[in-house]
């Protein structure tokens, strides 16, 4: 399979505790999102690399989130302290940056889903 | 700044009935706009997408949609709904050039039921 892989699917984890999740990208892909979905809405942009390069990050991201990715190929998201208010499915994405009309297909995981208790 | 409403958080129709589902984008310059489909505890699969060349754009599974620029829409249909059709959809626009970071800006989302 050759889609955008996360790691873990679910996590479930006591609050105050630090959390980390894994995606692994299509593999050409040099654009990387992570986006945070709660049940009934829809998907919440977090932030955006190109390559290695964090270049946007949402207010959403407060300084308890960080996210890498080094080398240019998978990212990781981690959250310190976790708090209830962080429970929701945390998908990521990925896409190859084109300018023409094509457009920017974007590609999502299956999602990592975060219960905080 | 770029955001989509979509109409009717919830739509229930009986199979083999016509599916339609509203979706109305705002953005300052001409976007792509995107639906996605996701099945419970499932990630986003693309439906179709809309870059500018045809306004009727035709994607998987038997769903279409049309670029209407005078109404701002992008609404998504199917002739006939099929029982595996039951899932959440959602429309999704993202802004254009080398320079766009391609991002996507998602609605609400729209369930889906589908009667026997």
């Amino acid at each position: 399979d050759t889609g955008v892989s996360q790691d873990p699917r679910h996590k479930i984890t006591k609050r105050g505790q630090n959390v980390t999740f894994r995606c692994d990208p299509i593999s050409e892909h040099n654009r990387l999102y992570w986006y945070r979905q709660t049940l009934g809405q829809g998907p919440e942009f977090l932030t955006y690399f190109q390559n290695e390069a964090q270049l946007e990050k949402s207010r959403l991201l407060s300084d308890r989130f960080s996210a890498e990715r080094p080398k240019g190929s998978f990212s990781t998201l981690e959250i310190q302290r976790t708090e209830q208010g962080d429970s929701a499915m945390y998908l990521c994405a990925s896409s190859l940056a084109s300018s023409g009309a094509s457009g920017n297909t974007i590609y999502f995981g299956e999602g990592s889903w975060l219960t905080v208790v | 700044a770029q955001s989509v409403t979509q109409l009717g958080s919830h739509v229930s129709v009986s199979e083999g009935a016509l599916v339609l589902l509203r979706c109305n984008y705002s953005s300052s310059v001409p976007p792509y706009l995107f639906w996605y489909v996701q099945y419970p505890n499932q990630g986003l699969q693309l439906l179709l997408k809309y870059t500018s060349a045809a306004t009727l754009v035709k994607g998987i599974n038997g769903f279409e949609a049309e670029f209407k620029k005078s109404e701002t829409s992008f609404h998504l249909t199917k002739p006939s709904a099929h029982m595996s059709d039951a899932a959440e959809y959602f429309c999704a626009v993202s802004g254009r050039g080398s320079s766009n970071t391609g991002k996507l800006i998602f609605g609400q989302g729209t369930t889906l039921q589908v009667k026997p």
